[in-house]
């Protein structure tokens, strides 16, 4: 059965960093994209950027210079870490597996989320 | 700067039909846009409904249905049930690697 399993909840700073983890388990690691994405309090979901099984990374436009996804096949876990973190960079951030090795294959299975809460 | 659009919040009675639709603020949405659906209760992850248009997820009940209506994407959920009371999302895939979510729709069963 296919398993992503998020770090758990941080507290972090104004302009602090932040890295959030996600482990899978149940299929073949290297063989799919590995998105991230966020849900602020109250509001919708915002598609961040994904690794690739060729260990591209790509971010969405908000987010770059920011954001930084990264994996660890030998562990099969997928990092996100954001820098520079403002109050409304607070959120529930997801990882979400997609369906395939392709860039138009839409997200499958999905982390529990985990929430990061920055304030001074 | 092309915004995903969904309506903020739709009813419907239960057994009815409902259709949540997902535009684009400029242009048509079509099949190269591999329109995904996801409904979300709150303190829960997102479930995975629909993708590339129309296939449902594994375990998804045949009710919820994905189609282009015209200019948008459309999901339908045929004989509403109380428990499908609960945000959905739709996602596009914009191109070179890039995607967008509509903003979610508040379904209210009653």
């Amino acid at each position: 059965q296919v398993h992503l399993v998020q770090s758990g909840a941080e507290v972090k700073k104004p302009g602090a960093s932040v890295k959030v983890s996600c482990k899978a388990s149940g299929y073949t690691f290297t063989g799919y994209y590995m998105h991230w994405v966020r849900q602020a309090p109250g509001q919708g979901l915002e598609w961040m950027g994904w690794i690739n099984p060729d260990d591209k990374a790509h971010y969405a436009q908000k987010f770059q210079g920011l954001v930084t996804i990264t994996r660890d096949t030998s562990i099969s876990t997928t990092y996100m870490e954001l820098s520079r973190l403002r109050s409304d960079d607070t959120a529930v951030y997801y990882c979400s597996r997609a369906r395939s090795m392709h860039a138009s294959d839409s997200f499958d299975i999905w982390g529990q989320g985990t929430m990061v809460t920055v304030s001074s | 700067q092309t915004v995903v659009t969904q309506e903020p919040s739709f009813s419907v009675s239960p057994g009815g039909t409902v259709t949540l639709t997902c535009g684009l603020t400029s242009g048509s949405v079509s099949t190269s846009y591999y329109p995904s659906w996801y409904q979300q209760t709150p303190g829960q992850p997102p479930r995975t409904l629909v993708y590339s248009t129309n296939t449902r997820s594994s375990g998804v009940p045949d009710r919820f249905s994905g189609s282009i209506l015209g200019n948008k994407a459309a999901l339908t959920i045929t004989g509403a049930q109380a428990d499908d009371e609960s945000d959905y999302y739709c996602v596009l895939y914009m191109g070179s690697g890039f995607w967008v979510f509509g903003g979610g729709t508040k379904l209210t069963v009653l």
